[in-house]
Protein backbone atom coordinates (compact mmCIF):
# COMPACT_ATOMS: atom_id res chain seq x y z
CA UNK A 1 0.00 0.00 0.00
CA UNK A 2 1.79 3.01 -0.99
CA UNK A 3 -0.78 5.76 -0.44
CA UNK A 4 -2.06 8.54 -2.16
CA UNK A 5 0.80 10.05 -4.07
CA UNK A 6 0.51 13.42 -5.63
CA UNK A 7 3.12 15.47 -8.73
CA UNK A 8 4.65 17.76 -8.32
CA UNK A 9 4.79 18.42 -4.30
CA UNK A 10 5.69 21.63 -5.25
CA UNK A 11 5.39 24.37 -8.39
CA UNK A 12 6.31 28.05 -8.43
CA UNK A 13 4.76 29.56 -11.63
CA UNK A 14 4.18 32.60 -13.16
CA UNK A 15 0.96 34.30 -13.05
CA UNK A 16 -1.03 33.50 -16.61
CA UNK A 17 0.44 30.25 -17.17
CA UNK A 18 -0.97 26.96 -16.94
CA UNK A 19 -0.64 24.17 -13.95
CA UNK A 20 -1.36 20.82 -14.07
CA UNK A 21 -1.66 18.24 -10.46
CA UNK A 22 -1.64 14.60 -10.93
CA UNK A 23 -3.15 12.47 -8.44
CA UNK A 24 -2.57 9.26 -7.54
CA UNK A 25 -5.28 7.03 -5.25
CA UNK A 26 -4.68 4.25 -3.16
CA UNK A 27 -4.53 1.34 -5.48
CA UNK A 28 -8.24 -0.14 -4.81
CA UNK A 29 -9.99 3.17 -4.21
CA UNK A 30 -13.16 4.29 -6.10
CA UNK A 31 -13.66 7.54 -4.97
CA UNK A 32 -10.68 10.28 -5.38
CA UNK A 33 -11.19 14.23 -4.23
CA UNK A 34 -9.67 17.31 -4.38
CA UNK A 35 -9.37 20.00 -1.96
CA UNK A 36 -7.65 23.03 -0.85
CA UNK A 37 -5.68 24.20 1.53
CA UNK A 38 -4.23 28.05 2.30
CA UNK A 39 -1.94 29.08 5.14
CA UNK A 40 -3.72 28.98 8.57
CA UNK A 41 -7.28 27.56 7.20
CA UNK A 42 -8.54 24.17 7.25
CA UNK A 43 -8.94 22.56 3.69
CA UNK A 44 -11.72 23.05 1.25
CA UNK A 45 -13.86 20.92 -0.86
CA UNK A 46 -13.41 21.57 -4.32
CA UNK A 47 -14.55 18.13 -6.45
CA UNK A 48 -14.87 14.54 -6.14
CA UNK A 49 -15.30 11.27 -8.41
CA UNK A 50 -16.23 8.12 -7.98
CA UNK A 51 -14.52 6.04 -11.05
CA UNK A 52 -14.49 8.50 -14.19
CA UNK A 53 -17.56 10.43 -12.98
CA UNK A 54 -17.18 13.49 -11.10
CA UNK A 55 -20.20 13.26 -9.53
CA UNK A 56 -19.71 17.02 -6.95
CA UNK A 57 -18.13 20.45 -8.09
CA UNK A 58 -17.88 23.06 -5.17
CA UNK A 59 -18.39 26.90 -5.94
CA UNK A 60 -15.22 27.32 -5.27
CA UNK A 61 -14.25 25.61 -8.73
CA UNK A 62 -14.21 28.37 -11.42
CA UNK A 63 -14.18 28.13 -14.98
CA UNK A 64 -10.21 27.69 -14.71
CA UNK A 65 -10.13 24.32 -12.83
CA UNK A 66 -10.76 21.13 -14.46
CA UNK A 67 -10.65 17.74 -12.89
CA UNK A 68 -10.58 14.68 -14.54
CA UNK A 69 -10.18 11.31 -13.59
CA UNK A 70 -10.40 9.47 -17.43
CA UNK A 71 -9.98 5.75 -16.34
CA UNK A 72 -11.04 5.84 -12.78
CA UNK A 73 -7.83 5.64 -11.72
CA UNK A 74 -5.14 8.32 -11.50
CA UNK A 75 -6.80 12.17 -12.09
CA UNK A 76 -5.30 15.64 -12.69
CA UNK A 77 -6.09 18.93 -11.42
CA UNK A 78 -5.54 21.64 -14.13
CA UNK A 79 -5.39 25.57 -13.42
CA UNK A 80 -5.74 27.62 -16.33
CA UNK A 81 -4.50 31.12 -16.58
CA UNK A 82 -3.33 31.23 -12.58
CA UNK A 83 -4.00 34.10 -10.54
CA UNK A 84 -2.26 35.07 -7.28
CA UNK A 85 -5.11 33.99 -5.21
CA UNK A 86 -4.72 30.25 -6.40
CA UNK A 87 -1.68 30.36 -4.35
CA UNK A 88 -2.04 27.09 -2.08
CA UNK A 89 -1.50 23.35 -1.48
CA UNK A 90 -3.96 20.70 -3.28
CA UNK A 91 -4.80 17.82 -1.37
CA UNK A 92 -5.86 14.71 -3.28
CA UNK A 93 -7.84 12.29 -1.28
CA UNK A 94 -9.58 8.68 -1.66
CA UNK A 95 -11.63 6.30 -0.35
CA UNK A 96 -13.44 3.11 -0.96
CA UNK A 97 -16.77 2.42 0.66
CA UNK A 98 -16.75 0.39 3.66
CA UNK A 99 -19.29 -1.37 5.94
CA UNK A 100 -17.83 0.56 8.92
CA UNK A 101 -18.42 3.92 6.47
CA UNK A 102 -16.27 6.19 4.19
CA UNK A 103 -13.07 7.23 5.66
CA UNK A 104 -10.79 9.32 3.05
CA UNK A 105 -6.91 9.19 2.65
CA UNK A 106 -4.97 11.96 2.06
CA UNK A 107 -1.67 12.65 -0.27
CA UNK A 108 1.19 14.74 1.06
CA UNK A 109 -0.50 17.61 -1.03
CA UNK A 110 1.05 19.95 -3.69
CA UNK A 111 2.07 23.63 -2.91
CA UNK A 112 1.25 25.77 -6.04
CA UNK A 113 3.04 29.40 -5.56
CA UNK A 114 2.02 31.57 -8.76
CA UNK A 115 4.10 34.58 -8.90
CA UNK B 1 -25.44 23.52 5.98
CA UNK B 2 -22.92 21.62 7.25
CA UNK B 3 -20.01 23.78 9.47
CA UNK B 4 -17.54 22.62 11.73
CA UNK B 5 -16.24 25.11 14.73
CA UNK B 6 -12.64 24.86 16.42
CA UNK B 7 -13.34 27.66 18.91
CA UNK B 8 -9.43 27.59 20.01
CA UNK B 9 -7.26 28.65 17.36
CA UNK B 10 -3.75 27.90 19.50
CA UNK B 11 -3.36 26.01 22.81
CA UNK B 12 0.06 25.44 24.00
CA UNK B 13 -0.03 22.44 27.08
CA UNK B 14 3.23 20.97 28.08
CA UNK B 15 4.51 17.79 27.97
CA UNK B 16 2.88 14.95 29.96
CA UNK B 17 -0.29 17.07 30.94
CA UNK B 18 -3.81 16.56 29.44
CA UNK B 19 -4.98 17.68 26.26
CA UNK B 20 -8.91 18.54 24.99
CA UNK B 21 -9.52 20.21 21.60
CA UNK B 22 -12.92 21.08 21.03
CA UNK B 23 -15.08 20.88 18.15
CA UNK B 24 -18.51 21.70 17.58
CA UNK B 25 -20.80 21.28 14.28
CA UNK B 26 -23.72 21.87 12.70
CA UNK B 27 -24.99 19.11 10.39
CA UNK B 28 -28.40 18.23 8.96
CA UNK B 29 -28.27 14.49 9.40
CA UNK B 30 -26.55 11.85 11.77
CA UNK B 31 -23.10 13.12 10.96
CA UNK B 32 -19.46 11.61 10.35
CA UNK B 33 -16.97 13.09 12.54
CA UNK B 34 -13.78 12.74 11.68
CA UNK B 35 -10.04 14.45 13.66
CA UNK B 36 -7.41 14.75 11.07
CA UNK B 37 -3.65 15.72 12.60
CA UNK B 38 -1.09 17.75 10.11
CA UNK B 39 2.39 18.59 10.24
CA UNK B 40 3.66 21.41 8.80
CA UNK B 41 4.19 21.08 4.88
CA UNK B 42 2.18 17.82 5.04
CA UNK B 43 -1.02 15.95 4.34
CA UNK B 44 -3.16 14.93 6.91
CA UNK B 45 -3.09 11.85 8.74
CA UNK B 46 -6.84 10.41 10.11
CA UNK B 47 -6.56 9.70 13.84
CA UNK B 48 -9.70 8.37 14.24
CA UNK B 49 -14.02 9.05 13.51
CA UNK B 50 -16.79 8.10 14.48
CA UNK B 51 -19.89 6.94 11.96
CA UNK B 52 -22.20 5.37 14.73
CA UNK B 53 -22.56 3.33 17.65
CA UNK B 54 -20.25 3.98 20.96
CA UNK B 55 -19.76 7.49 21.09
CA UNK B 56 -16.47 7.47 22.71
CA UNK B 57 -13.98 6.20 19.78
CA UNK B 58 -10.62 5.52 20.30
CA UNK B 59 -7.34 6.30 17.74
CA UNK B 60 -3.76 6.50 16.92
CA UNK B 61 -1.42 7.95 18.94
CA UNK B 62 -3.09 7.67 22.43
CA UNK B 63 -5.87 9.80 21.13
CA UNK B 64 -9.66 9.51 21.54
CA UNK B 65 -13.10 11.64 21.40
CA UNK B 66 -16.21 11.70 22.28
CA UNK B 67 -19.58 12.40 20.25
CA UNK B 68 -22.17 14.08 22.05
CA UNK B 69 -25.07 14.64 20.41
CA UNK B 70 -26.79 16.96 22.32
CA UNK B 71 -23.98 19.53 22.31
CA UNK B 72 -23.04 18.89 18.90
CA UNK B 73 -19.60 18.41 19.71
CA UNK B 74 -16.90 15.78 19.22
CA UNK B 75 -14.07 16.54 21.53
CA UNK B 76 -10.74 15.14 20.59
CA UNK B 77 -8.74 13.74 24.07
CA UNK B 78 -5.30 12.51 24.89
CA UNK B 79 -4.38 11.94 28.70
CA UNK B 80 -0.83 12.78 27.98
CA UNK B 81 0.79 14.84 25.19
CA UNK B 82 3.93 13.90 24.22
CA UNK B 83 6.45 16.30 22.42
CA UNK B 84 5.71 14.86 19.28
CA UNK B 85 1.98 15.63 19.19
CA UNK B 86 3.20 19.24 18.29
CA UNK B 87 1.24 19.60 15.30
CA UNK B 88 -2.36 21.39 13.67
CA UNK B 89 -5.69 19.57 14.29
CA UNK B 90 -8.40 19.42 12.38
CA UNK B 91 -12.24 18.10 12.81
CA UNK B 92 -14.00 17.57 9.92
CA UNK B 93 -17.61 16.39 8.91
CA UNK B 94 -19.62 14.99 6.37
CA UNK B 95 -19.30 12.17 4.03
CA UNK B 96 -18.00 13.13 0.35
CA UNK B 97 -17.83 17.02 0.84
CA UNK B 98 -16.06 16.40 3.73
CA UNK B 99 -16.44 20.36 5.99
CA UNK B 100 -12.70 21.17 8.35
CA UNK B 101 -12.81 23.44 10.96
CA UNK B 102 -10.39 26.32 10.75
CA UNK B 103 -7.77 23.82 12.81
CA UNK B 104 -6.29 24.21 16.00
CA UNK B 105 -2.33 24.44 16.45
CA UNK B 106 -1.27 22.45 18.86
CA UNK B 107 1.95 23.59 20.86
CA UNK B 108 3.88 21.39 23.33
CA UNK B 109 6.29 22.76 26.51
CA UNK B 110 8.85 20.70 27.47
Amino acid sequence: DTGVSQNPRHKITKRGQNVTFRCDPISEHNRLYWYRQTLGQGPEFLTYFQNEAQLEKSRLLSDRFSAERPKGSFSTLEIQRTEQGDSAMYLCASSTKASSGNTIYFGEGSWLTVV
Amino acid sequence: AQSVTQPDIHITVSEGASLELRCNYSYGATPYLFWYVQSPGQGLQLLLKYFSGDTLVQGIKGFEAEFKRSQSSFNLRKPSVHWSDAAEYFCAVGYNDMRFGAGTRLTVKP
